[in-house]
């Protein structure tokens, strides 16, 4: 079945280290986002990318890094410099034009 | 600036009970999309719908149904004899065309407690 990975499904981070959250997708979709899901907040755009080799900041992007080397994948790096990084992270894709995003399972993300 | 307001932050009911979320958008866009979407306790989001702004009919799928008025910028969903696996947050969102790239706007959710 076609769909979107993420893994791992739990993960704990310690003070001062970069974790890395994996998004895998089969769909063929060209575009790839990242969103960050806070307890009574909505979804948040982290980063994108809407082709191989390149990607684009979204509204909350300070602390987190992406690449996009494989149409397939778009692994999230959260950094140390990202001070509040317990939440829940969302992958999603899509093809072109206004379709649906299809979303990963998710990431839920805690500090040790 | 777009902006999704869903202002039930959580709605309970008793199975079998019709129940309606609402959503309100702002957008400056003449041509925009909205969604809904459910995110049940396992975390994925699953889309429900969208519906396109030229296209004000309302739709019905089964026990859900869309009312969208432009008129009064609001989409809102209704859940006719609610089921137990209907509990989930529901999320409203919002997304001007573009080809390759599709930044939603989404609303805060509204959790669906549906007891039996």
């Amino acid at each position: 079945d076609g769909g979107i990975t993420q893994s791992p499904k739990y993960l704990f981070r310690k003070e001062g280290q970069n974790v890395t959250l994996s998004c895998e997708q089969n769909l063929n979709h060209d575009a790839m986002y990242w969103y960050r899901q806070d307890p009574g907040q909505g979804l948040r755009l982290i980063y994108y990318s809407q082709i191989v080799n390149d990607f684009q900041k979204g509204d909350i992007a300070e602390g987190y890094s992406v690449s996009r080397e494989k149409k397939e994948s778009f692994p999230l790096t959260v950094t140390s410099a990202q001070k509040n990084p317990t939440a829940f992270y969302l992958c999603a894709s899509t093809g072109t034009g206004p379709q649906p995003q299809h979303f990963g399972d998710g990431t839920r993300l805690s500090i040790l | 600036a777009q902006k999704v307001t869903q202002a039930q932050t959580e709605i309970s009911v008793v199975e079998k009970e019709d129940v309606t979320l609402d959503c309100v958008y702002e957008t400056r866009d003449t041509t925009y999309y909205l969604f809904w979407y459910k995110q049940p306790p396992s975390g994925e989001l699953v889309f429900l719908i969208r519906r396109n702004s030229f296209d004000e009919q309302n739709e019905i799928s089964g026990r859900y149904s869309w009312n969208f008025q432009k008129s009064t910028s609001s989409f809102n969903f209704t859940i006719t004899a609610s089921q137990v696996v209907d509990s989930a947050v529901y999320f409203c969102a919002l997304t001007k065309p573009n080809t390759g790239f599709q930044k939603l706007v989404f609303g805060t959710g509204t959790r669906l407690l549906v007891s039996p």
